[in-house]
């Protein structure tokens, strides 16, 4: 069965630009998580969606927001990019919410920003 | 605020050895733990999943083992072999209260296994 998929892989944008990242989860599964990558902050929970609605949101500035559709498939979206937001940024999906069947993680899209 | 803490921070090892990856959490009501393993520049990879009423899990040469009330979590590898070289996280959310169901991640072990 697939697997979690996100798409890009890869992303360079200017700062200043927004830019939008895809998941879709494994089929049947209702809850997608986020998460930040990078060297010095390791990985950060960014938000957690369930049934198209925002059910948690870490530590992250307004800058950062995202979405879900009925399919569950999820974009998160950074508008007013920094040098900063540049990592890799990870898509997890689980079968529901609170971790009772675990988390199968994409990928991830590298986002680079210049 | 759940910390979660992984020792070594590094390990070097030879083809053959076993070993045992350590992780310890702060907040014991973790409601579950899971290990994962990512490769140089990619996702996650779910190696095991320890459910809040079980101690332990084993696939293959891996076994990892949960003691809540010590806050603490083992990774045991058998037989290591070069293709185990990568990163080893453990991550688990805190108890489920409807409203924290996202995982708190360790700093991380990087495992190299040599020829």
């Amino acid at each position: 069965k697939a697997g979690v998929t996100q798409t890009p892989r890869y992303l360079i944008k200017t700062r200043g630009q927004q830019v939008t990242l895809s998941c879709s989860p494994i089929s049947g599964h209702r809850s997608v998580s986020w998460y930040q990558q990078t060297p010095g902050q390791g990985l950060q929970f960014l938000f957690e969606y369930f049934s198209e609605t925002q059910r948690n949101k870490g530590n992250f500035p307004g800058r950062f927001s995202g979405r879900q559709f009925s399919n569950s498939r999820s974009e998160m979206n950074v508008s007013t990019l920094e040098l900063g937001d540049s990592a890799l940024y990870l898509c997890a999906s689980s079968l529901a919410r609170g971790g009772n069947y675990g988390y199968t993680f994409g990928s991830g899209t590298r986002l680079t920003v210049v | 605020k759940q910390e979660v803490t992984q020792i070594p921070a590094a390990l070097s090892v030879p083809e053959g050895e076993n070993l045992v990856l350590n992780c310890s959490f702060t907040d014991s009501a973790i409601y579950n733990l899971q290990w994962f393993r990512q490769d140089p520049g990619k996702g996650l990879t779910s190696l095991l999943l320890i459910q809040s009423s079980q101690r332990e899990q084993t696939s293959g040469r891996l076994n990892a083992s949960l003691d809540k009330s010590s806050g603490r979590s083992t990774l045991y590898i058998a037989a290591s072999q070069p293709g185990d070289s990568a990163t080893y996280l453990c991550a688990g959310p805190i108890e489920n209260t409807g409203t924290a169901s996202k995982l708190t991640f360790g700093t991380g072990t990087r495992l190299q296994v040599t020829l």
